[in-house]
């Protein structure tokens, strides 16, 4: 089973600031995401990765496959940024279904 | 940009009645999955659903649950007789196939029992 820790649980910042979340899970994967959830409660895909870096917009995500830890890193940051971001791993073919399992999620409020 | 697409938002029912929670996933995507999320906890897998019949299921999803594709659109997933802890939001999620396509989710519904 894997378990995927997510820290900090909570993040203030001022707008502006540059914000990293980290994700760290304990067996192999064949794919990480990022998801952003809204106050409303809706699921957003921001990324998906197996390997390296992608970046969208402000908006960049690693991963490191050897250490089995990912970070989302958020550049300038904006109040509109404010919401819950998790981690979640695909589980990796070889052990069965691929299912996603979640982090606890980190909430992130920027303030103006 | 494709949907998935969940109805109802929001539903609120007596403990010990049916509930059916339906979802139409975007229409060239092969794997469907039910997860949940109670309030202040993080999601969690229910069921995965490939090729009209259940791939894997969680503890959680036991006799009460169950999922249906009556139609090749819909995905549905009935609870048969609710408790007030499948107080939750139920989201629906499906997947085209192969490792590099990505999931997308619906918006959710917020199931209420009382």
């Amino acid at each position: 089973k894997n378990e995927v820790e997510q820290s900090p649980q909570n993040l203030t910042a001022q707008e502006g600031e540059f914000i990293t979340i980290n994700c760290s899970y304990s067996v192999g994967i064949s794919a990480l995401h990022w998801l952003q959830q809204h106050p409303g409660g809706g699921i957003v895909s921001l990324f998906m990765l197996s390997s390296g870096k992608k970046k969208h917009g402000r908006l960049i995500a690693t991963i490191n496959i050897q250490e089995k830890h990912s970070s989302l890193h958020i550049t300038a940051s904006h109040p509109r940024d404010s919401a819950v971001y998790i981690c979640a791993v695909r589980s990796d073919p070889n052990f069965g279904n691929e299912k996603l399992t979640f982090g606890t999620g980190t909430r992130l409020t920027i303030i103006p | 940009e494709p949907e998935v697409t969940q109805t109802p938002s929001h539903q609120v029912t007596q403990m010990g009645q049916e509930v059916i929670l339906r979802c139409v996933p975007i229409s060239n995507h092969l794997y469907f999955y039910w997860y949940r999320q109670i309030l202040g906890q993080k999601v969690e897998f229910l069921v995965s659903f490939y090729n009209n019949e259940i791939s894997e299921k969680s503890e959680i999803f036991d006799d009460q649950f169950s999922v249906e594709r009556p139609d090749g659109s819909n995905f549905t997933l009935k609870i048969r007789s609710t408790k007030l802890e499948d107080s939750a939001m139920y989201f629906c999620a499906s997947r085209r196939t192969g490792n590099s396509d990505g999931y997308t989710f619906g918006s959710g519904t917020r199931l209420t029992v009382v």
